[in-house]
């Protein structure tokens, strides 16, 4: 089983959809959890951390599961400058990956 | 200016020949990381170095090696180019005392082509 599990998709909505994002993880010695988004052909940037109560920065809402190790990126009323790469991260220390462990990634695209 | 920068970024070379790509930063980190990105395969660590006299092997460190000559300098070799290593490197940074925040600063790439 991978570390980080992710649905590569791609997710295609149109704009002004809400759209779900799921994660997985494995290692339950894990101790955060992140969003992290990917333009085409850019480096990723981190979007949003994930707490255990739930998080929300405007549109985006993050949560976490830690019974189930799932994590999920819940984007409101999609924009067209939303499409992008979105990666769930996952920090283990001690870990033998630097810590940081990244999914693969889901691709959105938002149509108009 | 970036704060974390890469050069090249863009290279197209052949087959055996040897390669250095290089990372600065004006962070201030103790923590650099080199990952490669391939369709379908995400990003995967190659090196990392927690501060300059300490370096670690990542999930994929066969072909290459690393050396950080400074705390702002981490550079990644490519010894004898093969075609398989045609990726998008991203060098990256954090502050140790960030560790939880769990971010990190990426450059803007290097795409590399070995025909």
């Amino acid at each position: 089983r991978k570390e980080v599990e992710q649905d590569p998709g791609p997710f295609n909505v149109p704009e002004g959809a809400t759209v779900a994002f799921n994660c997985t993880y494995s290692n339950s010695a894990s101790q955060s959890f992140f969003w992290y988004r990917q333009d085409c052909r850019k480096e990723p940037k981190l979007l949003m951390s994930v707490y255990s109560s739930g998080n929300e920065d405007g549109r985006f809402t993050a949560q976490l599961n830690r019974a189930s190790q799932y994590i999920s990126l819940l984007i409101r009323d999609s924009k067209l400058s939303d499409s992008a790469t979105y990666l769930c991260v996952v920090n283990v220390i001690g870990g033998s990956q630097g810590n940081l462990i990244f999914g693969k990634g889901t691709k959105l695209s938002v149509k108009p | 200016d970036a704060d974390v920068t890469q050069t090249p970024r863009n290279r197209i070379t052949k087959t055996g020949k040897r390669i250095m790509l290089e990372c600065s930063q004006t962070k201030g980190h103790d923590r650099m990381y080199w990952y490669r990105q391939d369709p379908g395969l995400g990003l995967r660590l190659i090196y990392y170095s927690f501060d300059v006299k300490d370096i670690n092997k990542g999930e994929i460190s066969d072909g290459y090696s690393v050396s950080r000559q400074a705390q702002a300098k981490f550079s990644l070799s490519l010894e004898s180019a093969i075609p398989n290593q045609t990726a998008l490197y991203f060098c990256a940074t954090s502050d140790m005392g960030q560790v939880n925040t769990g971010e990190l600063f990426f450059g803007e790439g290097s795409r590399l082509t070995v025909l």
